[in-house]
């Protein structure tokens, strides 16, 4: 089946700095990709949508110049949190669109921002 | 406004016995539902969906326009079905956009 990978699993960093979350999609194209963020015991929250080739959909709430997205191929989707703060750390997960609307999970990254 | 909701953060069963997930939603148009699960240390993955009218590991949800429900049922539980369970909702202007419900944890007593 297939398969989306997320780099790195888990990164801690010092506040203020950026970080850089990569999203793959490993065996197949994905011409859409979704960018979640989840909270402890609380469920998905869409942050944007992500179309390759074009600028990212964000949700209502959520700052774009914050939470930088690229999507420049059709495997590969980076998240980048800019200036990164105490409040930003959360669990950050991407899927991708196959076909047939079936959305491909990646494992997650943990953010820690110390 | 579109939304999912699963009224249960917990659901405790006997192994055998009957489970049944509720999940109810809000939308304007012809959404597509979904049932998602989560097995711990595991990525999220479909379960199921709506449209295919098909059972996943014993498990089945018929949507229920009238009410807006797609509730998740299985008629005899299992302990390896012990997960975080999630229903979500795509489909309309929103395309692929899929919002989900908080989650429900089952968990399944031996």
């Amino acid at each position: 089946g297939a398969v989306v990978s997320q780099h790195p699993s888990w990164v801690i960093c010092k506040s203020g700095t950026s970080v850089k979350i990569e999203c793959r999609s490993l065996d197949f194209q994905a011409t859409t990709m979704f960018w979640y963020r989840q909270f402890p015991k609380q469920s998905l929250m869409l942050m944007a949508t992500s179309n390759e080739g074009s600028k990212a959909t964000y949700e209502q709430g959520v700052e774009k110049d914050k939470f930088l997205i690229n999507h420049a191929s059709l495997t590969l989707s980076t998240l980048t949190v800019t200036s990164a703060h105490p409040e930003d750390s959360s669990f950050y997960i991407c899927s991708a669109i196959q076909t047939q609307e079936t959305q491909y999970f990646g494992p997650g990254t943990r953010l820690l921002v110390l | 406004a579109q939304r999912v909701t699963q009224p249960e953060k917990l659901l405790s069963v006997f192994k055998g016995a009957p489970v049944e997930l509720k999940c109810n939603y809000s939308y304007s148009g012809s959404p597509e539902l979904f049932w998602y699960v989560q097995y711990s240390r595991q990525r999220l993955q479909l379960l199921l969906r709506h449209i295919s009218r098909e059972s996943i590991k014993g498990f089945t949800a018929d949507l229920n326009k009238g009410e807006t429900s797609f509730h998740l049922k299985k008629p005899f539980a299992q302990e390896e079905d012990s997960a975080m369970y999630y229903c979500a909702l795509s489909g309309g202007a929103g395309g692929f956009k899929t919002i989900f419900g908080a989650g429900t944890r089952l968990f399944v007593k031996a």
